[in-house]
């Protein structure tokens, strides 16, 4: 069964860094997933597709402090000089053969 | 510029009917395969629909099969979701989203990929 795993929830300081994680199910380590950010009272928004060799493409307008990198069956959305404006939750999402959508169960990122 | 613009939410009884749709533009709507995601209230985002580019391909969650029903109009660049037998957990914010152009390698049509495109939602409540 495809499924995706994520932390419930992150925490990090403006300015720092932060690493968020997304596990694919056994199996299924070879999957590409895509990242979205959901900003409080707003629809999701695409940030990047992520491959397993850790190559990835970003959505336009996207800033470099948002990049991507994978691990076997770890992916995971890196994002540096945190800004206010990141506080979202984050989800993961990847496809597979008859079902064309699943999410991770999303991250709610706190900027302290 | 990329747009999809839902409409059509609502409140409804159970067991009612409603009918979504999804207006898009500034893209070959009908290249694009297109899905329906949902979050109920306080949730995480569920894919709920697919469909290709032709509309010869359809896909649903197990928690709406046989109650959904999803479609598009080429012609009129729009997508739609007719709801019926809704129950209360069907309460949420429906979303329409973008996917790719399938490809064909070595005669396989590849179907799926990231939603790189969102409408901004809309809003149903299954109550009495």
């Amino acid at each position: 069964q495809l499924v995706l795993t994520q932390s419930p929830s992150a925490s990090a300081s403006l300015g720092a860094s932060v690493k968020l994680t997304c596990t694919l199910s056994s199996g299924h380590s070879t999957n590409a997933i895509a990242w979205h950010q959901q900003q409080p009272e707003k629809g999701p928004r695409f940030l990047m597709k992520l491959n397993s060799d850790g190559s990835h493409s970003k959505a336009d307008g996207i800033p470099d402090r948002f990049s991507g990198s994978s691990s076997g069956a770890e992916r995971y959305l890196t994002i540096s000089s945190l800004q206010s404006e990141d506080e979202a939750d984050y989800y993961c999402q990847t496809w597979g053969t008859g079902i064309l959508g699943v999410f991770g169960g999303g991250t709610k990122l706190t900027v302290l | 510029e990329v747009q999809l613009v839902e409409s059509g939410g609502g409140l409804v009884q159970p067991g009612g009917s409603l009918r979504l749709s999804c207006a898009a533009s500034g893209f070959i709507f009908s290249s694009y395969e297109m899905n329906w995601v949902r979050q109920a209230p306080g949730k995480g985002l569920e894919w709920i629909s697919y469909i290709i580019g032709s509309g010869s391909s359809i896909y649903y969650a197990d928690s709406v099969k046989g109650r959904f029903t999803i479609s598009r109009d080429n012609a009129k660049n729009s997508l739609y979701l007719q709801m019926n037998s809704l129950r209360a957990e069907d309460t949420a914010v429906y979303y329409c989203a973008r996917g790719t152009i399938p490809i064909t390698i070595f005669g396989v049509l590849i179907i799926g990929d990231a939603f790189d495109f969102w409408g901004q939602g809309t809003m149903v409540t299954v109550s009495s």
